[in-house]
């Protein structure tokens, strides 16, 4: 599944908000359990991804609830609602839906 | 808290194989599924394969030829071996934990490895 996300970089002032979009080529919702398998993750320089999201739009334990998921089946969105400085980073979407599991290009967030 | 360390060599010379090993700790790997990933410098993150506790594994089909993976559950650490490496190999390679079909939800600091003469 090829995963494209868009745009590939974004420029936001701080407190405004800030929307990624994330394509798969093929559906990754699994219609016997109604999940999606999408997650997202965010990834300062020299630093692991984390992870924010997974089955779209469940927050990790500790994410500020700025960050939200939506979208479904091959189309989907990672919003910011107030970008704060430490916001900055290149943000990926995944699917585990099927091996060979795959990333996007990855959206890098800069402040404007 | 689980931890994942990778450790190996930082420099391998062209078709020489590519050595690594993620030391779990504050969890057992005798559960969940270990995947290594990589990410080429500036670009982005490819999931190269995983590995069960017990042995099986599942690797991407694009590295599939040249990926090896094996797990010591008595030291509490799984390996990657690739071999016949080349200059786009060079990447900072990251072990990382999964529930099986589920997010990376525990991830190494990552190690760069170069490929050069």
């Amino acid at each position: 599944i090829v995963m494209t996300q868009s745009p590939d970089s974004l420029a936001v002032s701080l407190g405004e908000r800030a929307t990624i979009n994330c394509k798969s080529s093929q559906t990754v919702l699994y219609g016997s359990n109604n999940k999606n398998y999408l997650a997202w993750y965010q990834q300062k320089p020299g630093q692991p991804p984390k992870l924010l999201l997974y089955w779209a739009s469940t927050r990790e334990s500790g994410v500020p609830d700025r960050f939200s998921g939506s979208g479904s089946g091959t189309d989907f969105t990672l919003t910011i609602s107030s970008l704060q400085a430490e916001d900055l980073a290149v943000y990926y979407c995944q699917q585990y839906y099927t091996t060979p599991w795959t990333f996007g290009q990855g959206t890098k967030v800069e402040i404007k | 808290q689980v931890q994942l360390q990778e450790s190996g060599p930082g420099l391998v010379k062209p078709s020489e194989t590519l050595s690594l090993t993620c030391t779990v700790s504050g969890d057992s790997i005798n559960t969940y599924y270990w995947s290594w990933i990589r990410q080429p410098p500036g670009r982005a993150l490819e999931w190269i394969g995983y590995i069960y506790y017990s042995g099986n594994t599942n690797y991407n089909p694009s590295l599939r030829s040249r990926v090896t993976m094996s797990v010591d559950t008595s030291k509490n650490q799984f390996s990657l071996n690739l071999n016949s490496v080349t200059a786009a190999d060079t990447a900072v390679y990251y072990c990382a934990r999964t529930k099986g079909a589920s997010p990376f939800d525990d991830w190494g600091q990552g190690t760069l490895v170069t490929v050069s003469s």
